[in-house]
């Protein structure tokens, strides 16, 4: 079964600097998609980024970029220029390309501080 | 507007009665989820469905219920037999292309269930 593990349940930055959370998967899958997903205090789910397994370039969306690892399993992100808008649980995410179904990991609560 | 829609936001049950969430989405989106959020566990996936009048269990399906007659509403029972029913609720939907593989889901804003 494929499983995601998310190591650092809290994570605290200053603004305006730069953070990375990690985010491991097992899988025997060739083909899948990655996803991070921000939950800020309101618990609305928001998309921050998607990677998709059988391209190498690693996705960037503005201040959100990723380091996609394929042979180590690794996702991580990596929030550059931290806002105090940034302060939310972050998840990783897994499609295990059976149907759409997401798997997701712990989640990692980061703290962005003034 | 299109989007996801879970109500009611808060919900309290007794012990010993079934409760059902509901979830509706305008989005055109073939396969829906539920999935149960607790402190320090993440999300965990209840059912899924990808077409009408189909659905398969998830990861923690034990005690739960659901029914897909129509595309836009996936509605969640919690039945009696789920011991511990008080977390927070998310519900999902997600275009399902099976050429591109476009299946970045959409959320609800949840239902907190609490039993007293």
């Amino acid at each position: 079964a494929q499983t995601v593990t998310q190591s650092q349940p809290e994570m605290s930055v200053q603004e305006a600097e730069t953070v990375t959370l990690s985010c491991t998967y097992d899988t025997s899958e060739n083909n899948y998609y990655l996803f991070w997903y921000k939950q800020p205090p309101s618990r609305q789910m928001i998309l921050v980024i998607r990677q998709e397994a059988y391209k190498q370039q690693n996705a960037t969306e503005n201040r959100f970029s990723v380091n996609f690892q394929k042979a180590a399993k690794s996702f991580s992100l990596k929030i550059s220029d931290s806002q105090l808008g940034d302060t939310a649980m972050y998840f990783c995410a897994f499609d295990d390309n059976q149907g759409g179904k997401l798997i997701f990991g712990q989640g990692t609560e980061l703290s962005v501080k003034p | 507007d299109g989007g996801i829609t879970q109500s009611p936001k808060y919900l309290f049950r007794k012990e010993g009665q079934n409760v059902t969430l509901s979830c509706e989405q305008n989005l055109n989106h073939d396969a829906m989820y539920w999935y149960r959020q607790d402190p320090g566990q993440g999300l965990r996936l209840i059912y899924y469905s990808q077409i009408v009048n189909d659905f398969q269990k998830g990861d923690i399906a034990e005690g739960y219920s659901v029914s897909r007659e129509k595309k836009e509403s996936f509605p969640l029972t919690v039945t009696s037999a789920q011991k511990n029913p008080t977390a927070f609720y998310l519900c999902a939907s997600s275009r399902e292309n099976r050429v591109m593989r476009n299946t970045e889901a959409f959320f609800g804003q949840g239902t907190r269930l609490t039993v007293v």
